[in-house]
């Protein structure tokens, strides 16, 4: 069972780059690494996905060094809107039983 | 289709009693997921639904909760005899099989029922 180390939190300002970096030593071959990002009171919502190096989409960048025992959401240019929980997630390749969240971690950007 | 729809989105019941939430996926999703969320932490696996087969169930979940998908669309949850300790969010998610790959992938959450239990 791949389990995640994130930080609790992180402070930012509005147009800062923001990297939440997520450890995960014990990732299993086929693990992805996905990560959720969630408002309160809402469900998570799916920002990116990765194997390995670097994924980008219109929201984010995931950075998956060659061991792939850490990685690194980036977030540029975040505004207020960003402040939310985000998750990052290993072990989808498996059993379901594996999906686990962990605690986050909270995003704050301040004006 | 707008997203994965749950209802309630809140309910308060009375310790004892039994309560029944509903989801509804994305049309085109034949997985559905569910599961709880309380203060602080993220979301808990309780089990999950490929088409109306129950495949999967989170080792931790008591058998006061039987989970539904009878249609391969709609889920019901259903809590018999709640207990305080079942007071959180529960969360239903769906998403599409993942073509040529084992695993869980790219899920879409629906609002969640939160659940208080007096």
């Amino acid at each position: 069972l791949a389990k995640t180390t994130q930080p609790i939190s992180m402070d930012s300002y509005e147009g800062q780059e923001v990297n939440i970096t997520c450890s995960h030593n014990n990732i299993a071959t086929n693990d992805y690494i996905t990560w959720y990002q969630q408002f309160p009171s809402q469900g998570p919502r799916f920002i990116i996905q990765g194997y390995k190096t670097k994924v980008t989409n219109e929201v984010a960048s995931l950075f998956i060094p060659a061991d792939r025992k850490s990685s690194t959401l980036s977030l540029p240019r975040v505004s207020l809107s960003d402040t939310a929980v985000y998750y990052c997630l290993v072990g989808v390749s498996g059993s379901a039983r594996q999906l686990t969240f962990g605690s986050g971690t909270q995003l704050t950007v301040l004006p | 289709d707008t997203g994965v729809s749950q209802d309630p989105r809140h309910k308060i019941t009375k310790r004892g009693q039994n309560v029944t939430f509903r989801c509804d996926p994305i049309s085109e999703h034949n997985r559905l997921y569910w599961y709880r969320q309380t203060l602080g932490q993220g979301p808990e696996f309780l089990t999950y639904f490929q088409n109306e087969a129950q495949l999967e169930k989170s080792r931790l979940l008591s058998d006061r909760f039987s989970a539904e998908r009878p249609k391969g669309s709609f889920s019901t949850l259903e809590i018999q005899r709640t207990e305080q300790g079942d007071s959180a969010m529960y969360l239903c998610a769906s998403s599409l099989e993942p073509i040529g790959m084992a695993g869980h992938y790219e899920q879409y959450f629906g609002p969640g029922t939160r659940l208080t239990v007096t």
